[in-house]
């Protein structure tokens, strides 16, 4: 079974601040992705940012950037200059390892933590 | 660039109803998912397609149904509404299922039953 725990269930930060958004993850599988999506208050969903488990280098993708630390099991999240348009829900996810035709209920299921509401003060 | 659309955007249905949610990709994505979003609860797979006619079950099917008749078209009904399926609903889709592959979400319906 995978799980996904994100403590923060509310974070504040000042414009153009630097915050990390924590996650941690339990897993069994040796291979799998963690993901970050953002939502904002008009509730679509958005990829952030992709770091598989295989993977040396942290992932970053423009102003987000993935703290990977796999002994610890935690995948932060870090956005850098923070602004106003960075206002939202932020869930950690995970996809792990099953083989497809396995049958089961969890093949390419994403595991979605609590979240963290984000709120960047100007 | 489409992506995942889903309608309706809201629906107030009443308890006994049926109604589809529609979902199209265009992006040749063969794995294709339903999630349902609850408070307190965070997103819950229902169903899932790893291609044209093929499903299965997610962890809350109960009272859904789906098909994958195109690789583009994954519908999600409801047989009989229920309050407790009062929920917002996402279409997603990915390249695949595997773990490396992100997956890409629709903008949601939001199903109220009263």
């Amino acid at each position: 079974a995978q799980k996904i725990t994100q403590t923060q269930p509310g974070m504040f930060v000042q414009e153009k601040e630097a915050v990390t958004l924590d996650c941690t993850y339990d897993t069994s599988d040796q291979s799998y992705g963690l993901f970050w999506y953002k939502q904002p208050s008009s509730g679509e969903m958005i990829f952030l940012i992709y770091q598989g488990s295989y993977d040396e280098q942290n992932a970053t993708e423009g102003r987000y950037s993935l703290n990977f630390q796999k002994a610890r099991k935690s995948a932060n999240l870090v956005i850098s200059a923070s602004q106003l348009g960075d206002s939202a829900m932020y869930f950690c996810a995970m996809r792990g390892y099953a083989l497809e035709g396995a049958g089961g209920t969890s093949y390419g299921k994403l595991t979605f933590g609590q979240g963290t509401i984000l709120t960047v003060h100007p | 660039n489409a992506g995942v659309t889903q309608t309706p955007k809201f629906q107030v249905l009443k308890t006994g109803q049926s109604m589809t949610l529609q979902c199209a990709q265009d992006m040749n994505h063969e794995y294709m998912s339903w999630y349902r979003q609850d408070p307190g609860m965070g997103l819950r797979l229902i169903h899932y397609s790893v291609g044209a006619g093929i499903t299965d079950q997610g962890e809350v099917p109960n009272g859904y149904n789906v098909s994958r008749s195109t690789t583009e078209d994954f519908p999600l009904r409801l047989l009989s509404a229920a309050p407790s399926q009062t929920s917002v609903y996402f279409c997603a889709s990915s390249h695949t299922g595997g773990f490396n592959q992100p997956q890409h979400f629709g903008d949601g319906t939001r199903l109220s039953i009263l």
